[in-house]
């Protein structure tokens, strides 16, 4: 593994609470990355970050909310959970965007939303 | 329409079959075309990239790209059980930024 961890691994929250999924890495790697992954879409982006405080949107952001104070860790947060929001989340990141640097994932965070 | 087509199976072949994983996309300014591999409850690790169009392999692996045509195709040769997995096919404009991914096939590969 590429030294990323993700907490907690699974999570059961009730709607309209607020929900924040961390993401730690240890290989000083400037760019992360939060995707959702649910059956028959794959992987789509939600947010990713350039550097600490620096983030921008993806694909499906609405509802998330991101944050990278350092370099290390990169937090997503739901602010008032939804059912729609149920699915499994996985942090990603890579080295550079000049040259190919491919993504390395966590193991992913398991969050229903009842 | 999605940017990246992929038939998400499931696909069933026994030990020691060819298998052939397919992607089309829509994009023309793709220029890195990944394959990833998921095992369950895992989070995708990189199998191969390939940069612009034409073939690489690695080992059982061989990934080809056919820009004109707008599709990838990943074959795994000898298939082995520990092949068994959901394939991630993945395209991105530069290095890895952004990276789109496909909805992933599902392969089982019975001894």
């Amino acid at each position: 593994d590429a030294g990323i961890t993700q907490s907690p691994r699974h999570k059961v929250t009730e709607t309209g609470t607020p929900v924040t999924l961390r993401c730690h890495q240890t290989e000083n790697h400037r760019y992360m990355y939060w995707y959702r992954q649910d059956p028959g879409h794959g992987l789509r982006l939600i947010h990713y970050s350039y550097g600490v405080k620096d983030t921008d949107k993806g694909e499906v952001s609405d509802g998330y909310s991101v944050s990278r104070s350092k370099t290390e860790d990169f937090l997503l947060t739901l602010e008032s959970a939804t059912s729609s929001q149920t699915s499994v989340y996985f942090c990603a990141i890579s080295e550079s965007t000049l040259t190919y640097s491919p993504l390395h994932f966590g193991n992913g965070t398991r969050l229903t939303v009842t | 329409q999605k940017e990246v087509e992929q038939d998400p199976g499931p696909l069933s072949v026994p030990e020691g079959a060819i298998v052939s994983l397919n992607c089309t996309y829509s994009n023309s300014a793709f220029q890195y075309f990944m394959w990833y591999r998921q095992y369950s409850r895992k989070g995708p690790e990189l199998l191969m990239y390939t940069y612009s169009s034409g073939n690489k392999e690695d080992g059982r692996f061989t990934a080809q790209v056919d820009k004109s045509s707008k599709y990838i195709s990943l074959f795994i040769r000898d298939s082995q059980p520990s092949d068994s997995a959901t394939y991630l096919c993945a395209m991105s404009k530069t290095g890895g930024f952004k990276t789109i991914f496909g909805a992933g096939t599902r392969l089982f590969v019975k001894a």
